[in-house]
């Protein structure tokens, strides 16, 4: 199973909207609504930030938002905030039973 | 506090096995199902086994398919990976994370702090 496709980084001034986006297949982003976005600081643990395709998990802000469209899902981080620098990973489930995750975005807040 | 805290990381030999540990608490662990993901130095996240609430549907990573058993002791709240014929390429942060739904292995909520596992000689 190949890793889901992400750019390697992004970039955005404070303020700014970024979209992340995160590219598979029709066995597994295309073919189900399992897609999910984590962040994750240095040396810190992977936090949820988006299931099932656009949904926020409880505490999470309304900044974050996910979409799809057919094998390309997209993660919008709206009104950038320094604290957003971190790493992103959008995963999904698969045709095969498996979880594969995307090699990861490194977000930079300018 | 909901929390999960991992244990039994450490340095082996090629070849060798180690067996992590995972303790769940103050949430109803029989109730969820679980995983393990892994974070080679540097790199990204890699999904490597879930196993239902009532350990009746397990699943591997290829890469890991026939070395790594999963399993878990709902009595205990706790969650294990028994890791055999340990690679290099196997040297990871491994971390336990609780899984939203019982079923597909999905989305991630809860996760532990991570346990180093370094296999060199």
């Amino acid at each position: 199973q190949s890793a889901l496709t992400q750019p390697a980084s992004v970039s955005g001034s404070p303020g700014q909207s970024i979209t992340i986006s995160c590219t598979g297949t029709s066995s597994d982003v295309g073919g189900y609504n399992y897609v999910s976005w984590y962040q994750q600081h240095p040396g810190k643990a992977p936090k949820l930030m988006i299931y099932d395709v656009s949904n926020r998990p409880s505490g999470v802000s309304n900044r974050f938002s996910g979409s799809k469209s057919g094998n390309t899902a997209s993660l919008t981080i709206s009104g950038l905030q320094a604290e957003d620098e971190a790493d992103y990973y959008c995963s999904s489930y698969t045709s095969s039973n498996t979880v594969v995750f995307g090699g990861g975005t490194k977000l930079t807040v300018l | 506090e909901v929390q999960l805290v991992e244990s039994g990381g450490g340095l082996v030999q090629p070849g060798g096995s180690l067996r992590l540990s995972c303790a769940a608490s103050k949430f109803t662990f029989s109730t969820y199902s679980m995983n393990w993901v892994r974070q080679a130095p540097g790199k990204g996240l890699e999904w490597v086994s879930y196993i239902s609430s009532g350990s009746s549907t397990i699943y591997y990573a290829d890469s890991v398919r026939g070395r790594f058993t999963i399993s878990r002791d709902n009595a205990k709240n706790s969650l294990y990976l028994q890791m055999n014929s340990l690679r290099a390429e196997d040297t990871a942060v491994y971390y336990c994370a609780r899984g939203m739904v019982n079923y597909p292995p999905n989305a991630f909520d809860i996760w532990g702090q991570g346990t180093m596992v370094t296999v060199s000689s």
